[in-house]
């Protein structure tokens, strides 16, 4: 079973800094994606990001952008020009690529609960 | 708004009861995934079906059953209710199997 670590339960940044949210995982697999998802006070489940594992280049979006080493199973996710919109839960996830039948679950970790301050 | 529709999005029930709970996936999306958000357990993952077809279990309980219809909505179905499966139910869904997710805005199950 793959597990998600998220080693930071609460992460503090003032508005226009920039914050790093740390995730490591533990697989066997080789084929895989990697998600940061973000989840606002309204409890709606936002999709941030994803990496594709077989992709050397970290994947960015705007002010958010990861540094993915595959080698370490490590993925975090860098925040940069911080808002105060951003305050949320930050849930780092895995998703098994599989050649069978098996499906395609999210396994999420316990999160991180980043505030923003002005 | 992710185009997901949960219904309904509070619901209050005493133990014992039975529940269900309605997810319509996104215009085009064939698979539909469910998961449970609770304090202790964080997000897990109960069940996923791809086209009407049931494809991968998670965490479910029996008590739980679930379906998706051929109109790909799909629900979610908890039986003999206890306190402990007060919680926040996530729908999500997803064009292909392994593209990403996209949740609704849950629905907050509170069991007394």
């Amino acid at each position: 079973a793959q597990t998600v670590t998220q080693s930071q339960p609460e992460m503090s940044v003032q508005e226009a800094e920039t914050v790093t949210l740390s995730c490591t995982y533990d697989t066997s697999e080789n084929n895989y994606y990697l998600f940061w998802y973000k989840q606002p006070p309204s409890r709606q489940m936002i999709l941030v990001i994803r990496q594709e594992a077989y992709k050397q280049q970290n994947a960015t979006e705007n002010r958010f952008s990861v540094n993915f080493q595959k080698a370490a199973k490590s993925f975090s996710l860098k925040i940069s020009d911080s808002q105060l919109g951003d305050t949320a839960m930050y849930f780092c996830a895995f998703m098994k690529l599989s050649n069978s039948n098996s499906g395609y679950a999210l396994n999420f970790g316990k999160g991180t609960s980043l505030l923003v301050t002005p | 708004d992710s185009g997901v529709t949960q219904t309904p999005k509070h619901l209050i029930t005493a133990t014992g009861q039975r529940v269900t709970l309605r997810c319509s996936p996104r215009s085009g999306d064939l698979s539909v995934y469910w998961y449970q958000q609770s304090l202790d357990q964080g997000l897990q993952f109960l069940i996923q079906y791809y086209n009407g077809e049931e494809r991968a279990k998670g965490n479910i309980l029996e008590r739980f059953s679930a379906q998706q219809f051929p109109d790909l909505h799909s629900e979610l179905n908890l039986s003999s209710l206890e306190l402990g499966d007060s919680a926040l139910y996530f729908c999500a869904s997803s064009v292909a199997q392994f593209t990403e997710a996209f949740f609704g805005q849950g629905t907050r199950l509170t069991v007394v």
